[in-house]
């Protein structure tokens, strides 16, 4: 399995944009770009994914880099609901399994 | 909205009783995982399944076993729990297709053997 770099923490202002990082080198021309949110004391939930171009949803924008080695999760407008750990997760084949890493704990300062 | 339903939701039990996870999930997937995560740690994949009738291990060696017998059903069975057993026990599924679509979670068994 193809895998992901993130930084361990983040800190941001309520209010402010967040661009959370991942670093996935290795990544193959087939593999999808996931990315997930765990709240404390809840189950990961979808953020979003894409394959090579920007992807744009209500919740966040997925910045892909063009040589796809890195990609860029963007909240608009961090809440203190925001506050999560956040996953970057890399699937290819249709029988992929979904591995996690360690993830970002984001931090969100009022 | 996820249609993926752990239960119990909180389990207390006594070292060397049998327990019984159970997961089910309304959406047709035929992807099922179940993962361990310890407070403030990483979730690790311990079991899968891409269908009815098929089960493998994870990434993770654990001593509980799974069954698939029904595409909406994957419970985990402890045959004789142990405190280190104590976890929590998250249930996710997807579609299983070329599209890569998302996986919904489960809201997770917090088990406590004692």
């Amino acid at each position: 399995d193809a895998k992901t770099t993130q930084p361990n923490s983040m800190e941001s202002n309520e209010e402010e944009p967040v661009h959370l990082p991942c670093n996935h080198s290795t990544i193959s021309g087939t593999d999808y770009i996931h990315w997930y949110r765990q709240l404390p004391s809840q189950g990961p939930e979808y953020v979003i994914h894409g394959l090579t171009s920007n992807v744009n949803n209500r919740m966040a924008s997925l910045a892909i880099a063009e040589d796809r080695k890195s990609s860029t999760l963007i909240l608009h407008r961090a809440t203190l609901r925001d506050a999560a750990v956040y996953y970057c997760i890399l699937t290819g084949r249709r029988d992929d399994k979904i591995i996690f890493g360690k993830g970002t704990r984001l931090h969100i300062l009022p | 909205e996820a249609d993926i339903y752990q239960t119990p939701r909180y389990l207390v039990i006594g070292t060397g009783k049998k327990i019984t996870l159970e997961c089910s999930q309304t959406m047709g997937h035929d992807k099922m995982y179940w993962y361990q995560q310890d407070p403030g740690m990483e979730l690790h994949l311990i079991h899968y399944s891409y269908g009815v009738n098929s089960t493998e291990k994870g990434d993770l060696s654990s001593e509980s076993t799974v069954s698939r017998i029904r595409t909406e059903h994957f419970p985990l069975t402890l045959e004789s729990a142990r405190p280190s057993h104590t976890s929590q026990y998250l249930c996710a599924s997807s579609e299983l297709g070329d599209r890569n679509t998302e996986a919904f979670f489960g809201q997770g068994t917090r088990l406590t053997v004692v």
